[in-house]
């Protein structure tokens, strides 16, 4: 249980066009879903918050203009990366919470996104 | 200035070594996890630890909780390739929609 899908796996895009990055709860609704950044050979970074129903909340220094995130449903955020230039080349990964006790959370295998 | 500094950033050994990854910081967790992480993937729970002075096995792996609550390690014994990976602590900072933060990683390597 508690699987997150994410989609595309990989994409390549030209500089200056929008990607969108989708990421699913499979067999759990998910009020709050989280998007990180990961650049090569380091750890995850918050990218924002992604809430149910209502705007995504972002980390400081993230440009909430730039990374679109939307969540219409429970099973389901976005993360859009508008106008893509070259340095937004890098691995994005979703997650998502579960349970009350326990705290798991569970991470989409994420999207590696280089733009050319 | 990273709230949880993990040390070593990358470590490279032999099969069979043992080896402890450290997870320091300055401030109080009520719990702490620990996570893997494989290329081109996204990162596994490897462990929850709650307790001050907790210690929790996993096969070759053991994690302890520091009785402060301030820090962690995990410790390998005897190494193996299959070990390779990114080892990430993690903690949830609950003011503010429970947000899972992670420290800074360590790459391990383990070659034949």
């Amino acid at each position: 249980g508690a699987v997150v899908s994410q989609h595309p796996s990989w994409v390549i895009c030209k500089s200056g066009t929008s990607v969108k990055i989708e990421c699913r709860s499979l067999d759990f609704q998910a009020t709050t879903m989280f998007w990180y950044r990961q650049f090569p050979k380091q750890s995850l970074m918050l990218m924002a918050t992604s809430n149910e129903g209502s705007k995504a909340t972002y980390e400081q220094g993230v440009e909430k203009d730039k990374f679109l995130i939307n969540h219409a449903s429970l099973t389901l955020s976005t993360l859009t990366v508008t106008s893509a230039h070259p340095e937004d080349s890098s691995f994005y990964i979703c997650s998502a919470g579960w349970g009350q006790s326990t705290r798991g959370y569970t991470f989409g295998s994420g999207t590696r996104l280089t733009v050319v | 200035t990273q709230l949880l500094e993990q040390s070593p950033q990358f470590l490279s050994i032999q099969e069979g070594e043992n080896l402890t990854v450290y997870c320091n910081s300055s401030s109080v967790f009520s719990s702490l996890q620990w996570y893997r992480q494989e290329p081109g993937e996204g990162p596994v729970l490897l462990v929850t630890v709650v307790t001050g002075g907790e210690v929790k096995k996993l096969k070759r792996l053991t994690f302890q909780f520091g009785d402060a609550r301030k820090d962690s390690s995990l410790h390998i014994t005897a190494a193996q390739p299959g070990d390779t990976g990114l080892y990430l602590c993690a903690v949830i900072l609950t003011g503010g929609g429970n947000k899972l933060t992670f420290g800074t990683g360590t790459q391990l390597k383990v070659e034949l």
